[in-house]
């Protein structure tokens, strides 16, 4: 079974809308990474969150981490056609120096203007 | 942040050739590297991870013999693709984590598409 489960698996959504993608884990989160990638291309960095109930921002995207460290949210306000792309999470699953991310499925984000 | 690189962006190649793709950590020092594979309209699926100056650990179901990786020295990974075919047409990417101690954000290498014929 899949380890980390992203929903909404895509999105569609008109421009200068709001919306969220969830990022729920089967086990403890030790930090929990979004990024953003246009497809056949590489991963962009978006935030990292590490703390029970961290909340960080950037321009109009704001991630949460729940107090239980076992689910994030991702959302994106005012949507434009520029947030266009797949969005990622991926995890440290493990408090283990040196292990690779585990990363959903991914949610794909298409907006219309 | 960290800079990752990685080499070809792009590889065609014919059935049964072998094909390297090179990762470095172009300003700090990776004593492990990630490779990961994803497939069209998938996640990134982790397949190995390559730690300096030892054997490389495989994920369930990746063949080692199949997807060679060295980890010579503290910036440059190798993953080798021995006797491709076309199921091993991928977008493969690499990422790095810095030596112990410091940030510990896993940074990520642009991609290698490999196209096997």
């Amino acid at each position: 079974s899949q380890e980390l489960e992203q929903s909404p698996q895509s999105l569609i959504v008109q421009e200068g809308k709001n919306l969220t993608i969830n990022c729920t884990s089967s086990k403890t989160l030790y930090g929990l990474y979004w990024y953003k990638q246009k497809y056949g291309e590489g991963l962009i960095f978006l935030m990292m969150l590490q703390k029970g109930g961290e909340e960080k921002s950037h321009e109009k995207i704001t991630a949460k981490l729940d107090e239980k460290k076992q689910q994030s949210s991702l959302h994106i306000t005012a949507s434009q056609p520029s947030h266009a792309g797949i969005y990622l999470c991926g995890a440290d699953l493990t408090n283990q120096a040196g292990t690779a991310l585990i990363f959903g499925k991914g949610t794909t984000l298409s907006v219309s203007s | 942040g960290a800079v990752v690189s990685q080499h070809p962006s792009r590889v065609i190649c014919k059935s049964g050739t072998s094909v390297k793709i090179e990762c470095r950590s172009l300003d700090f020092q990776a004593t492990t590297m990630f490779w990961y594979r994803q497939f069209p309209k998938q996640s990134l699926m982790l397949m190995a991870t390559s730690n300096e100056g030892s054997k490389a650990t495989y994920e369930q179901g990746v063949e080692k013999d199949k997807f060679l990786i060295n980890h010579a020295s503290l910036t440059l990974s190798t993953l080798t693709v021995t006797s491709a075919h076309p199921e091993d047409s991928s977008f493969y990417i690499c990422s790095a984590r810095a030596r112990p101690g410091s940030y510990n954000e896993q940074f990520f290498g642009p991609g290698t598409r490999l196209t096997v014929l």
